[in-house]
């Protein structure tokens, strides 16, 4: 079965250095993979997707990075700050049915100390 | 700007009784989809619709049952209900039924089952 990993359940930085965060997967070849930023009791906010023909997106302080050889993508925030502070999900499309749904890994959740 | 709203926010049953879950998706958007959340868990497909229509089913226990009505508002029927049910249970939309694009999530329903 398809299965999708991230490396730590949490992360603890300080503010202005560059948090890394890594999702793993096996069992399967996205064509896209995701990255949603998630607040306790709070829905999952979409913050960037990249396809497998892409090796690097960025989007402000963010970059995710996709090696489809590695199975691995790496999604960092630059320069961060405590309002980064939250869980953040890494979700890979699998097309099981007629149409792609996402699987989640079970996220890092990212402290970011002043 | 609209956002994907779910009721009730909170829900307390009892064990064996019936739930139901609303959703109104962002005007526009014609594909819903369900997940549920256990604590420390990451969100878990149950089941998705297009156009009225179940478009792809996840772990969806056979308890549960979902539609899409006319106006594009979906609703989740829960039945003898289980203390392993209590969760989040996040609703999210998209404008096409294409995957790639980020789903919109909503801001959740808490079920807690006695």
């Amino acid at each position: 079965s398809q299965k999708i990993e991230q490396n730590s359940e949490a992360l603890n930085i300080q503010e202005g250095k560059t948090a890394t965060l890594t999702c793993n997967y096996t069992n399967y070849s996205p064509a896209y993979l995701q990255w949603y930023r998630q607040d306790p009791g709070r829905g999952p906010v979409f913050l960037l997707l990249i396809r497998e023909n892409e090796k690097e997106k960025r989007k402000e302080r963010l970059k995710v990075t996709f090696d489809t050889t590695l199975k691995q993508s790496l999604f960092h925030i630059t320069a961060s700050q405590p309002a980064d502070s939250a869980t953040y999900l890494c979700a890979l499309v699998y097309y099981g049915g007629s149409q792609g749904n996402l699987i989640f890994g079970k996220g890092t959740k990212l402290s970011v100390k002043p | 700007a609209a956002g994907v709203i779910q009721s009730p926010r909170h829900l307390i049953k009892e064990k064996r009784e019936t739930a139901t879950l609303k959703c109104y998706p962002i005007p526009r958007h014609d594909t819903v989809y369900w997940y549920q959340q256990g604590p420390g868990q990451d969100p878990q497909f149950l089941i998705s619709f297009y156009e009225k229509m179940q478009s792809d089913k996840g772990s969806i226990p056979d308890r549960f049952s979902a539609q899409q009505f006319s106006d594009y508002h979906s609703e989740l029927n829960m039945s003898s209900l289980e203390l392993g049910d209590s969760a989040l249970y996040f609703c999210a939309s998209s404008p096409t039924r294409a995957t790639y694009n980020e789903q919109f999530f909503g801001p959740g329903t808490r079920l807690t089952v006695l």
